[in-house]
């Protein structure tokens, strides 16, 4: 049973336009998610994160929403670039471990066209 | 670099091997963590180890698969007696202390068993 998912497998967006990636878990216990961007042949890096107690972070061109009530997150790119092409996880601490065991979507690809 | 290194980035095995895979962390990161992804699925969590001691190996898939780490630094991932279902991207992360959700990721050792 897959306790976060990322139903889209791919986005492709138009350069200087909105992106929106979505996440979808399972369990109202979890308190922290995050998102992490991979590019091919690299690991991922980390991105941005909110915890439950809040409903939005924003970190320059990148913003985070969290819908509690719907057990959603979403990722916001504004406006994109190129360069963000990439494959973007949304991960949870899936509730409350003391330490940063995740667990991760299966990952969206982004292709942002010039 | 002061990155996260693995090492090798590609393996090639026969079924019934053995396999190592290393990783070296950022220096002064005491957490460090052993994901895998295998084709089309998010990271897989395997195990956590803080300083030399794995607190937590729940994600191991069976006993053919170990992990240890010396001096507080470098790891070394074991798979004994490979199977074609092990083929995957084995990723290594690490982390400080109270940073545990940043975690920074190596490039991954593609392992593929025929």
């Amino acid at each position: 049973d897959q306790q976060v998912k990322q139903n889209s497998p791919s986005l492709s967006v138009q350069e200087g336009r909105i992106s929106i990636l979505n996440c979808d878990y399972t369990n109202s216990m979890f308190d922290y998610f995050l998102w992490y961007k991979k590019y091919p042949a690299e690991g991922p890096t980390f991105l941005i994160s909110i915890s439950s107690i809040k409903d939005k972070n924003e970190d320059g061109r990148f913003t985070v929403f969290l819908n509690k009530s719907a057990k959603h997150l979403s990722l916001h790119i504004v406006p994109s670039q190129p360069g963000d092409s990439a494959v973007y996880f949304c991960a949870t601490n899936a509730g409350g471990t003391s330490y940063g065991k995740l667990t991760f979507g299966q990952g969206t690809i982004l292709t942002v066209h010039p | 670099g002061a990155g996260v290194s693995q090492s090798p980035s590609n393996k090639v095995t026969e079924k019934g091997k053995d396999v190592e895979l290393r990783c070296d962390p950022i220096s002064g990161h005491t957490a460090l963590y052993w994901y895998r992804q295998s084709l089309g699925q998010g990271l897989e969590f395997l195990i956590y180890f803080q300083g030399n001691s794995a607190p937590d190996k729940s994600g191991l898939p069976s006993d053919r698969f170990s992990a240890e780490r010396t001096g507080g630094s470098v790891s070394t991932l074991t798979i004994q007696r490979t199977q074609q279902e092990d083929s995957a991207v084995y990723l290594c992360a690490s982390s400080l202390v109270g940073s545990e959700y940043e975690q920074y990721f190596g490039p991954g050792t593609r392992l593929t068993v025929t």
